[in-house]
């Protein structure tokens, strides 16, 4: 079972370029987030789905978009990239809505705005 | 919106050895508690949860407390192993999830 499955691992990106990173998911959950995670800080939403079709903004959305087509993908665009964007990027999902239920992660995809 | 605060920043022990990690929270709704384990190079993995009509709960060697009227929670972690060594995150939950930011721990053998 893959669970969550992000792409790119790792990128390196030019300030003002676009930049998409993919989140699959194969447990068919409804909610899924997209998440930042920097020294201190912890991790903190960006972006959150409770079902396909809809989305919601978390606590850092400035400079984020993200669609939800259907149940299992779920990308985060970055549509100009800002050094300060250079960060680890978690995709989760859960069958529980509200953050009320586990959490799943992927394994991150570290992007670097230079 | 919640805000959760999370000490130490880092924490170092000796095998065998107990560790304790405690984590406040702003929002009194907040009704979820969960903790989460990330090791070096992979996404976070929930360890051990608790709600907010239990004051406790245990699963082998690790426990967690809760106390709603202070609103703070906190981790033990007892006989530690060096597996035990990587970051954890509390969180706090009512309409969306807040981390706090996290603590480093070194098992040492």
């Amino acid at each position: 079972i893959a669970g969550i499955t992000q792409a790119p691992t790792s990128q390196i990106l030019a300030a003002g370029r676009r930049m998409t990173l993919r989140c699959t998911q194969d447990m068919r959950h409804n909610a899924m987030y997209w998440y930042r995670q920097d020294l201190g800080l912890g991790l903190r939403l960006i972006h959150y789905s409770n079902t396909a079709g809809t989305t919601g903004k978390g606590e850092v959305p400035d400079g984020y978009s993200v669609s939800r087509a259907n149940t299992d993908d779920f990308p985060l665009t970055l549509a100009s990239a800002v050094p300060s964007q250079t960060s680890v990027y978690f995709c989760a999902s859960s069958d529980g809505l509200g953050g009320t239920g586990e959490l799943f992660f992927g394994e991150g995809s570290r992007l670097t705005v230079l | 919106g919640e805000n959760v605060e999370q000490h130490p920043s880092t924490l170092s022990v000796q095998e065998g050895d107990s560790a304790v990690i405690k984590c406040t929270y702003s929002d009194s709704a907040s009704n979820y508690f969960p903790w989460y384990k990330q090791e070096l190079g992979k996404g976070p993995q929930l360890i051990i949860d608790i709600r907010s009509n239990v004051g406790e709960k245990k699963d082998q060697r690790i426990a967690v407390t809760l106390n709603k009227t202070a609103k703070h929670f906190s981790l033990h972690i007892t006989e530690t192993q060096p597996e035990d060594s990587a970051v954890y995150f509390c969180a706090a939950s009512y309409n969306d999830m807040r981390f706090g930011a996290g603590t480093r721990l070194t098992v040492k053998p």
